[in-house]
């Protein structure tokens, strides 16, 4: 089936830097979305994405759909210690089985004071 | 609060035992999902109800059952746990499926452990 190769698998880093991670596909998604899972919570959607090219922010992040439908990456401004957690993404296809969501497997973000 | 709620929240299990977990949404979403998350595999569906009165199964269906009760309720059963069901298992629904909005909102989850 569609599958999506997220990466890093995990981040380590120091209060205050950026933070990037992406996914891609092999197969072309319609709709892209990112998750954050707080430790011990359900997934909260973070940002959704419908078009191709669109980039979209939510406070101190930022994600982009990219053209060939088949990548999106986000981006953490300023990591502050509450970014801790795992971030998802998923995707869409339309024309997939019946419209369920795929997720990547995660980045498991680590922020040091 | 609005949204979906798990129960149990935690459950210990013997081999062989079964037990039902629970699901419910007040949010008035027609579809709603059943996933499993393991360490370094993320979230793989399980089984799923594009509405009331229809269950599919998802990437892992064996070994579970479902059953929606009705436009709220969506359960998930072990009819008889094995170690490999050791997981967190998250409930989730939308609005409805295939249409926008495409977010899911997810449940708080249920820590299961088989022995």
């Amino acid at each position: 089936g569609q599958q999506l190769n997220q990466s890093p698998q995990s981040m380590f880093i120091q209060e205050g830097e950026d933070v990037s991670m992406n996914c891609t596909s092999s197969s072309i998604f319609n709709t892209w979305l990112w998750y954050k899972q707080d430790p011990g919570e359900g997934p909260v959607l973070l940002i959704a994405l419908y078009k191709a090219g669109e980039l979209t922010s939510n406070g101190r992040l930022t994600a982009q759909f990219g053209i060939t439908r088949k990548d999106s990456f986000l981006n953490i401004s300023a990591s502050i210690p509450s970014d801790v957690g795992i971030y998802f993404c998923a995707g869409l296809n339309y024309g997939g089985s019946q419209g369920n969501l795929i997720f990547g497997k995660g980045t498991k973000l680590s922020v040091k004071p | 609060n609005a949204g979906v709620t798990q129960t149990p929240k935690f459950q210990v299990l013997k081999t062989g035992q079964s037990m039902t977990l629970q699901c419910a949404q007040d949010m008035n979403h027609n579809s709603m999902y059943w996933y499993r998350q393991d360490p370094g595999m993320g979230l793989r569906l399980i089984y799923y109800s594009a509405s009331e009165g229809t269950t599919d199964k998802g990437e892992v269906p064996n070994g579970y059952n479902v059953s929606r009760l009705n436009k709220r309720e969506f359960s998930l059963r072990l009819e008889s746990a094995a170690p490999s069901q050791t997981s967190v298992y998250f409930c989730a629904s939308s609005p409805r499926m295939g249409s926008s909005p495409y977010g899911y909102t997810f449940g708080s989850g249920t820590r299961l452990t088989v022995v």
